[in-house]
């Protein structure tokens, strides 16, 4: 497709529950980011990888999260054990360079823990 | 950390008004971005600033990176409807962390 896109669009998970959502980025894009949103607030960093290789997981605010890109193209954000705290909108955005400052972002996947 | 701060909140103006919203932090960024978000969506790339002191612009918007690499403004000039959204400022420090400011929720009455 021409941009980034991401599924689902809406999640509802009960507490506890396991949850994947995927990041299908630009074709032949290098940098893939995964953002937390918070309602009302910017995005927040969460990992950054270079074609299949996760250079910096930093922004991860738990061991529950988990991000991988194995074949260097699509991406997926895991989260185990979902709490209320998880609720957000999940941004992804790549772009073409290492680093990547001109990112290009997919609509997201608003996550609710009930 | 390196926290940006994003003023104002939000605004409320007459269609063909300018905007001038803006962006401070107390650490250095080596490039400034500004992005608009519509609901539902992700945000969109406006402006990238990369040097201190560059001003761009992008038809009725104008942005300038501050000569102190602290601080960026955003202008918008005879603003419409469809200026409607929020603006996010966000800065990079290194290569692959960028920091978002809160937003500046803009509404514009026509």
């Amino acid at each position: 497709g021409a941009g980034v896109s991401q599924s689902p669009r809406y999640k509802v998970a009960k507490r506890g529950q396991d949850v994947a959502l995927r990041c299908d980025p630009i074709s032949g894009h290098v940098s893939l980011f995964w953002y937390q949103q918070a309602l009302g607030q910017g995005p927040e960093f969460l990992t950054y990888f270079q074609n299949e290789a996760q250079l910096d997981k930093s922004g991860l605010p738990s061991d529950r999260f988990f991000a991988e890109r194995p074949e260097g193209s699509v991406s997926t954000l895991k989260i185990q054990r979902t709490q209320q705290e998880d609720s957000a909108v999940y941004l992804c955005a790549s772009s073409l360079l290492v680093g990547g400052h001109e990112q290009f972002f997919g609509p997201g996947t608003r996550l609710t823990v009930l | 950390g390196q926290q940006l701060n994003q003023s104002p909140q939000s605004m409320f103006i007459q269609e063909g008004e300018d905007v001038s919203m803006n962006c401070t932090s107390s650490s250095i960024f080596n490039t400034w971005l500004w992005y608009k978000q519509d609901p539902g969506e992700g945000p969109v790339l406006l402006i990238a600033l990369y040097k201190a002191g560059e001003l761009t612009s992008n038809g009725r918007l104008t942005a300038q990176f501050g000569i102190t690499r602290k601080d960026s403004f955003l202008n918008i000039s005879a603003s419409i409807p469809s200026d409607v959204g929020i603006y996010f400022c966000a800065g990079i420090y290194n290569n692959n962390d960028m920091r978002f400011g809160a937003g500046t929720r803009l509404t514009v009455k026509p």
